[in-house]
């Protein structure tokens, strides 16, 4: 049972690269969200989509761009990588209520 | 905005005594709330849970307390173990928005 797998787990990055996340899950569910997570800042909302074709702004959703093509996919990506978007990255999925969290992807802009 | 609170980074608590992690909210949309632990190079996982239509929730060692009027949750772990020791973070939705919104999380050091 894979749960929510994100990939890559770790990359690192030339500002002004670009680069895609991945998130797949295999649990049916129908919401899906990008959450970055900064010391002290907590988890704060990037993007997420409420289903299939959808996607809706966060908090923080300036830089990055995402596409849900498919229910099981949802990719986040950085069009122009810059050092504030150093972060760990975690994608979740979502009956609605309770979220099941990826494991993370450490990103490092230089 | 913060509309979900953690004002205690850090939390130190003695092997076998109680834990209580306080989480405050300003948003009174908010009808469910939810607690994650958060081990290091880990994601977070799903804790406990309470809905606005209740006060308490409880599930083995862990029981999340919710005050309405006060805007105010709070999870107790009794017994503490070290296993115990992590990141944890409140959150907080409005069903009907489907998103989570997230504190900043308080570390928790279980010590022997």
């Amino acid at each position: 049972n894979a749960g929510v797998t994100q990939t890559p787990k770790f990359r690192v990055l030339k500002t002004g690269q670009s680069m895609t996340l991945l998130c797949a899950q295999d649990m049916n569910h129908e919401y899906m969200y990008w959450y970055r997570q900064d010391p002290g800042m907590g988890l704060r909302l990037i993007h997420y989509s409420v289903g299939e074709g959808t996607t809706a702004k966060g908090e923080v959703p300036d830089g990055y761009n995402v596409s849900r093509l498919k229910k099981q996919n949802f990719l986040l990506g950085l069009e122009s990588a810059a050092p504030s978007q150093t972060s760990v990255y975690f994608c979740a999925s979502s009956t609605g209520t309770k979220a099941f969290f990826g494991q993370g992807t450490r990103l490092t802009v230089v | 905005d913060q509309q979900v609170k953690q004002n205690s980074p850090s939390l130190s608590v003695q092997e076998g005594r109680i834990s209580i992690l306080n989480c405050d909210y300003t948003n009174s949309m908010f009808d469910y709330f939810l607690w994650y632990k958060k081990y290091p190079a880990e994601g977070p996982t799903f804790l406990i849970s309470i809905s606005s239509i209740k006060d308490k929730n409880e599930d083995g060692r862990f029981t999340v307390f919710l005050n309405k009027s006060a805007k105010h949750l709070s999870l107790h772990i009794v017994p503490s173990q070290p296993g115990d020791s992590a990141v944890y973070f409140c959150a907080a939705s409005n069903q009907g928005a489907q998103k989570l919104v997230f504190g900043q999380g308080t570390r928790l050091t279980i010590n022997p």
